[in-house]
């Protein structure tokens, strides 16, 4: 059974403050690891998409590291905003082209921004 | 069309009514995939198709649920004889293809279906 583990489930954070938050997912048969935004009653948007092991990412203010080989990444948000709050949904997508290949999502990390 | 369709955006059911769930992909794109997320749960995978037919059924929870796509755009999934747990959030995504998902998957804005 594949298993990605998104951590925490719920974040509260104070606007202005930076947070992050994790994606664990299995090191073998890597192919790509996704983070999407989903904003209540709106569509998941992709943020990233990851393939190299030690790739970085970044949009704005939010950025993202990948760690293959340990099977992680790390969700950075540097001076959250309100606009901030959703649910980020990290998937692992598995050995692309084989029969595996299949991308399941984490259950998510919901993001509050406090005023 | 410019982004991915779901119709319609809410719907109530009896248990035991059957409903038809819409999905109009990108044009274009070949690859098309069915998820649901239940209340507390993550996005649970249901059905791709890869132009009009379905390599991987394996998430489809049990035979009251079908899949079927034509024209390599409008797929339907259709919930036969509806039961309370299969309230959720239903969510179609398309990508140009199941190999090439580089810019991510494009979702639509989901259906919530409540069964009563």
């Amino acid at each position: 059974i594949l298993n990605v583990e998104q951590s925490p489930q719920s974040l509260h954070v104070q606007e202005g403050d930076s947070t992050n938050f994790t994606c664990s997912f299995p090191s073998s048969n890597f192919y790509a690891l996704h983070w999407y935004r989903w904003e209540t009653a709106k569509s998941p948007e992709a943020l990233f998409v990851m393939t190299l092991n030690g790739d970085e990412k970044k949009k704005g203010r939010i950025s993202a590291t990948l760690n293959t080989k340990e099977g992680y990444s790390y969700l950075y948000i540097k001076g959250s905003q309100p606009e901030d709050s959703a649910t980020y949904l990290c998937a692992f997508h598995r050995a692309a082209r084989t029969r595996d290949d299949k991308i399941i999502f984490g259950k998510g990390t919901r993001l509050h921004i406090l005023p | 069309g410019a982004g991915v369709s779901q119709s319609p955006s809410n719907k109530v059911t009896e248990k035991g009514k059957d409903v038809e769930l819409r999905c109009d992909p990108i044009s274009g794109h070949t690859a098309l995939y069915w998820y649901r997320q239940r209340l507390g749960q993550g996005l649970e995978f249901l059905i791709y198709f890869q132009g009009n037919s379905a390599p991987d059924k394996s998430g489809l929870p049990s035979d009251r649920f079908s899949a079927e796509r034509t024209g390599e755009s409008v797929s339907t999934l259709t919930i036969q004889r509806t039961q309370q747990e299969d309230s959720a959030v239903y969510l179609c995504a398309s990508s140009l293809s199941e190999t090439d998902t580089m810019d991510g998957y494009t979702f639509g804005s989901g259906t919530r279906l409540t069964v009563v």
